[in-house]
């Protein structure tokens, strides 16, 4: 069954601290992986989005990796802000015939001061 | 540039009544989708349309749910009757291809359903 997977499912940080998002999927075969950042009471906003052949894609403070052989993807904030308070959401795209976008869960990120 | 248009933002309803949501997406993408996000969970595809046909609508409760995307700009989805469990965000999202062929996704605020 095609699923992705997030870990933690919340976590609390300190300002100024790095902090690494977690996502394992089992979706096969992909075509590329996408995570986004969910501000409470907004619509999801692009981070990164890597194809199947990258390995790291950086927005900004965010850090995206992907592993394609062991299905897994990490997402690294570093010096983290308020501001990067949200749920951090992986998407994998399916593509074996039809694409089809599958999210996961979240992960809900607090940075307190 | 605009982005993806969602109204109304908030909606209390009591079971058994029926509710409205409109989406306006980014002028010039073919693609919109409808998303269900409960609190706590991911988003959940409920309708797919490229223009104003539909790709996929596998996972839309049609016994209640219906949506429509007249001209292949502006989309309603509409629930009627509400039940208790279709408390969640409605998200509406537009892409100027298909967003899983590595289109770009973009996604409006949502409108938040209770339903009492």
């Amino acid at each position: 069954k095609n699923q992705v997977e997030q870990s933690p499912q919340s976590l609390i940080i300190l300002e100024g601290k790095n902090c690494t998002l977690q996502c394992n999927y089992t979706v096969s075969p992909f075509s590329n992986l996408r995570w986004y950042k969910q501000d409470t009471g907004r619509g999801p906003v692009s981070l990164t989005i890597m194809t199947f052949s990258e390995n790291t894609k950086s927005n900004g403070r965010y850090t995206a990796t992907l592993d394609a052989d062991t299905k897994q993807s990490s997402l690294h904030i570093t010096a983290s802000q308020l501001s990067d308070s949200a749920s951090y959401i992986c998407v994998v795209t399916f593509s074996g015939g039809y694409n089809k976008l599958i999210f996961g869960a979240g992960t809900r990120l607090a940075v307190h001061p | 540039e605009a982005g993806v248009a969602q109204s109304p933002r908030y909606k209390i309803i009591e079971k058994r009544q029926s509710v409205a949501f409109w989406c306006n997406p980014i002028s010039g993408h073919a693609t919109l989708y409808w998303y269900q996000q409960i609190l706590g969970q991911g988003p959940k595809l409920l309708i797919q349309f490229q223009n104003n046909g539909v790709v996929d609508d596998s996972q839309l409760p049609k016994d209640r749910f219906s949506a429509e995307r007249l001209k292949g700009v502006d989309s309603t989805l509409k629930i009627q009757p509400a039940k208790l469990e279709d408390s969640a965000v409605y998200l509406c999202a537009s892409s100027k291809d298909r967003a899983e062929n590595t289109g770009e996704l973009f996604f409006g605020e949502g409108s938040r359903l209770t339903v009492l």
